[in-house]
């Protein structure tokens, strides 16, 4: 379809593996979130790309975690040497403008479950 | 203190009810505010956004109480496919897409 499609929908990870995380955001969509959810919380904010630049990356927790939007289109979510901690729904999201105020629209996010 | 709070409940009525949730945030300048619906173990949907003014559609009321620093949801004649997590999402700098900041969110729970 049209949507926002994330890959893979799960992984089980072993605590201290390597995660990537694709996102293929709307097409024509500048901006794209990271956001990470937490089972009975709401999405917290992780990082910002408008166009392949990373405007803010004020939300990831720790330098184990890295993004990437190389050509302004698909975007990469990286989880160096996971933690439990980790788990949780990893929710992309695109939208058309950058001002914040347009709607956004999520993928089916990515569940991490690091044993 | 969060920058945006909601009952989590669960708010549990029944057909027909009406139900409204509040949501308060803590950043007097915050600008832009919306409404999301997320269903169970599903992506959050875009539901209303919520405006100065107040706005209605259909059977969803948003409104804002700039002074009280909150804005609510109210759900008239609630169905069964209301059952959902609604998450309040609060931008406190128009013009900058990465502050949006979303509640906990209210589960609300339509039976029969």
């Amino acid at each position: 379809g049209a949507g926002v499609s994330q890959s893979p929908r799960y992984k089980v990870a072993k605590r201290g593996q390597d995660v990537a995380l694709r996102c293929d955001p709307i097409s024509g969509h500048v901006s794209l979130f990271w956001y990470q959810q937490a089972l009975g919380q709401g999405p917290e904010f992780l990082t910002y790309f408008q166009n392949e630049a990373q405007l803010d990356k004020s939300g990831l927790p720790s330098d184990r975690f890295f993004a990437e939007r190389p050509e302004g289109s698909v975007s990469t979510l990286k989880i160096q040497r996971t933690q439990q901690e980790d788990s949780a729904v990893y929710l992309c999201a695109s939208s058309f403008g950058t001002s914040g105020v347009g709607e956004l629209f999520f993928g089916e996010g990515s569940r991490l479950t690091v044993l | 203190r969060k920058e945006v709070e909601q009952d989590p409940g669960p708010f549990n009525v029944p057909e027909g009810a009406t139900v409204a949730f509040n949501c308060t945030y803590s950043n007097s300048a915050s600008q832009s505010f919306f409404w999301y619906r997320q269903d169970c173990r599903k992506e959050p949907k875009l539901l209303m956004s919520v405006y100065s003014s107040g706005n209605e559609d259909g059977r969803f009321t948003a409104q804002l109480n700039r002074a009280s620093q909150y804005i609510s949801l109210l759900i008239r004649d609630s169905k069964l496919s209301d059952s959902a997590t609604y998450l309040c999402v609060v931008n406190p700098e128009t013009g900058t897409a990465s502050k949006l900041t979303f509640g906990t969110g209210t589960r609300l729970q339509v039976t029969l």
